[in-house]
């Protein structure tokens, strides 16, 4: 059965750095497209991108182009959505998202990671 | 606003059919696959249609996918209480390069 275990919720101030991480278990890490999908408060999913582990292939949305960094470690078998520099409108639930087929379906769902930034 | 648009609310009665419609465009429905997940209150979402109609291992009969155009229809017949959650369309956006999610409907089941 495959696994998507993310890690716990964040408190940060703006201009702050953070990585939140993404641990899969239950298939073949490398073979498998991991991304991550944003939920803002009260409202619907947007992709922000996904990469291969087995070559590093990373794509993201254009909208989150430049704003996040995406990243695997594939001898842990764990994916990273990383940030510079915080903003308040960052805030929000990260889902990491499995994909055994197409990059750009969403097979498996991790259960989130909520991050809330102050100013 | 949302690239594919959805209803933002449906309901029925329990045993009923009820569909949900998803519109998009040329490049993004007219052209790819869509995909169809369900979120129940205070979860993460789930794959329940890829690829306009197919179920993934798990997901009941009951719910059914089918597209035409440039517009994506989910249908839940026999609807039950527990599908009371939002349902979310999403499909490749050939123009945009991005995938692109409908708003989102919330399904109450009455």
């Amino acid at each position: 059965e495959v696994q998507l275990v993310q890690s716990g919720a964040e408190v940060k101030k703006t201009g702050e750095s953070l990585k939140i991480s993404c641990k899969g278990s239950g298939y073949r890490f490398s073979s498998n497209w991991i991304g991550w999908v944003r939920q803002m408060p009260g409202k619907g999913l947007e992709w922000m991108g996904t990469i291969y582990p087995g070559d590093s292939d990373t794509r993201y949305s254009p909208s989150f182009q430049g704003q996040v960094t995406i990243s695997a470690d594939k001898s842990i078998s764990t994916a990273y959505l990383q940030w510079s520099s915080l903003k308040a409108s960052d805030s929000g639930m990260y889902y990491c998202v499995n994909s055994g087929g197409s990059p750009y379906y969403f097979d498996s769902w991790g259960q989130g990671t909520l991050v809330t930034v102050s100013t | 606003q949302s690239v594919l648009t959805q209803p933002p609310s449906a309901s029925g009665t329990p045993g009923q059919r009820v569909p949900i419609s998803c519109s998009g465009s040329s490049s993004n429905i007219g052209s790819n696959t869509v995909n169809w997940y369900q979120q129940l209150p205070g979860t993460a979402p789930k794959l329940l249609i890829y690829s306009n109609n197919q179920r993934p291992s798990g997901v009941p009969d009951r719910f059914s996918g089918s597209n035409s155009g440039t517009s994506a229809s989910l249908a839940i017949s026999g609807l039950q209480s527990e599908d009371e959650a939002d349902y979310y369309c999403a499909a490749w956006d050939d123009s945009l390069s991005d995938v692109v999610f409908g708003g989102g409907t919330k399904l109450t089941v009455l």
